[in-house]
């Protein structure tokens, strides 16, 4: 059974501080990963799409790397700030199916 | 450039109505699909479809059917609505049917049925 777990669950920082979470996900059959923000009452929204091993992303704040021989995921935020606050998703594909599999995310909070 | 329009917003329906969920996208997205969300659990893939005339089946499948006229539209039809299928759904598409590219996701329906 494929599974993908997100840590932690939720995180509450002050704002300027920094923090990451981590994706683990199953290391064979790796295609691609995927990480998406959620904020309350929106829709999800792509940060980035990964699909080598060593890839680094970057958006602003925000960047990932991704480990698809040991079968993780971090996701960096610098600076945090409160419209940070959101869900951050990760969702894993397999590549032999056509499925993404998600995980439950991690709910981040930024106290100003 | 509208993305994904997902229509209603809301809907309140009584156990056995039906009903259908509409998804539109103008990005020229081969890959669209329907989700549902619940507490406490991932996004659920319901159905998908790959392009015109192509569908398939996801997690949960069952309760719901799809089709696929045209490249834009992708409508999510409830035969017969059950309390089970109170949730959130969604509606997203992607440039490649290789989950290479990024989801792009409508605005969600909230159906409540009673």
């Amino acid at each position: 059974i494929l599974n993908v777990e997100q840590s932690p669950q939720s995180l509450h920082v002050q704002e300027g501080d920094s923090t990451n979470f981590t994706c683990s996900f199953p290391s064979s059959n790796f295609y691609a990963l995927h990480w998406y923000r959620w904020e309350t009452a929106k829709s999800p929204e792509a940060l980035f799409v990964m699909t080598l091993n060593g890839d680094e992303k970057k958006k602003g704040r925000i960047s990932a790397t991704l480990n698809t021989k040991e079968g993780y995921s971090y996701l960096y935020i610098k600076g945090s700030q409160p419209e940070d606050s959101a869900t951050y998703l990760c969702a894993f594909n397999a590549g032999n199916n056509r499925k993404l599999i998600w995980g439950l995310g991690t709910s981040l909070a930024v106290n100003p | 450039n509208a993305g994904v329009t997902q229509t209603p917003k809301f809907q309140v329906l009584k156990t056995g109505q039906s009903m259908t969920l509409q998804c539109a996208q103008d990005m020229n997205h081969e890959y669209m699909s329907w989700y549902r969300q619940d507490p406490g659990m991932g996004l659920r893939l319901i159905h998908y479809s790959v392009g015109a005339g192509i569908t398939d089946q996801g997690e949960v499948p069952n309760g719901y059917n799809v089709s696929r006229s045209t490249t834009e539209d992708f409508p999510l039809r409830l035969l017969s609505a059950a309390p089970s299928q109170t949730s959130v759904y969604f509606c997203a598409s992607s440039y490649s049917r290789f989950y290479s590219s990024p989801l792009h996701f409508g605005n969600g329906t909230r159906l409540t049925v009673t």
